[in-house]
């Protein structure tokens, strides 16, 4: 079946400076999202891309869907201690039935102040 | 609306014991998810509805495992008898139709099997 894989698991970043995570499946998506979850808190949705190299921004945050629909990064510059949290890309392979979607384990962003 | 309400918010029982996780999803929303997360296995789909309907519950990981939603309105998930791996956080979500639409969760109920 279809995985999702997030990398890094963990991210230490000092407060100030930029860092990606990279999300990859093993199938091609018809569309993927990004969830952030908060210690504690629940995932919730921050943003969808659909076209193949689509390229979004959220303020700080940059998403970005590779040319073949099969990975995403979500790139966040001059980190802030509000960043701090879990961020999931979740994804609909284009085979997949229904509204099934794949969600990746996630890459666990801590920021040194 | 006030969002997905899950309750409870929190769960302790013995092992053996049935718990029963309940979920009332936005009104209007035809998709129904439950997820469980874990630290080791991060976050799993268990069973997902539309209109009432269970549509892939391939993730629920026994027949110790089952779910209902006898109405738009309302979910359960139901661990008989539960055991202490089961113990994680729950989540319910639910979205519109269409396979572009957001998923929205509920607070979760965290489950602890002693």
């Amino acid at each position: 079946g279809q995985q999702v894989m997030q990398i890094p698991q963990y991210q230490h970043v000092q407060e100030g400076e930029d860092f990606t995570t990279y999300c990859n499946s093993s199938t091609t998506l018809s569309n993927i999202q990004w969830y952030k979850q908060r210690p504690g808190g629940h995932p919730v949705f921050l943003i969808q891309l659909v076209k193949s190299g689509e390229v979004k921004k959220q303020k700080r945050l940059t998403f970005q869907f590779g040319e073949a629909k099969k990975n995403s990064s979500l790139h966040i510059t001059a980190t802030q201690t509000t960043d701090v949290g879990t961020y999931f890309c979740a994804g609909r392979g284009i085979k997949a039935a229904g509204n099934k979607l794949t969600f990746g384990g996630g890459t666990r962003v801590l920021v040194k102040p | 609306d006030a969002g997905v309400i899950q309750s409870p918010r929190h769960e302790v029982t013995e092992m053996g014991q049935e718990v029963t996780l309940r979920c009332k999803p936005i009104s209007g929303h035809d998709y129904l998810f439950w997820y469980r997360q874990t630290m080791m296995r991060g976050l799993e789909l268990l069973i997902y509805f539309n209109n009432n309907v269970p549509i892939d519950d391939s993730g629920m990981p026994e027949d110790r495992f089952s779910a209902k939603m006898p109405n738009a309105s309302f979910s359960t998930l139901k661990i008989q008898p539960s055991e202490p791996r089961d113990s994680a956080v729950y989540f319910c979500a639910s979205k519109l139709r269409g396979g572009e639409t957001e998923a929205f969760f509920g607070q979760g109920t965290r489950l602890t099997v002693v």
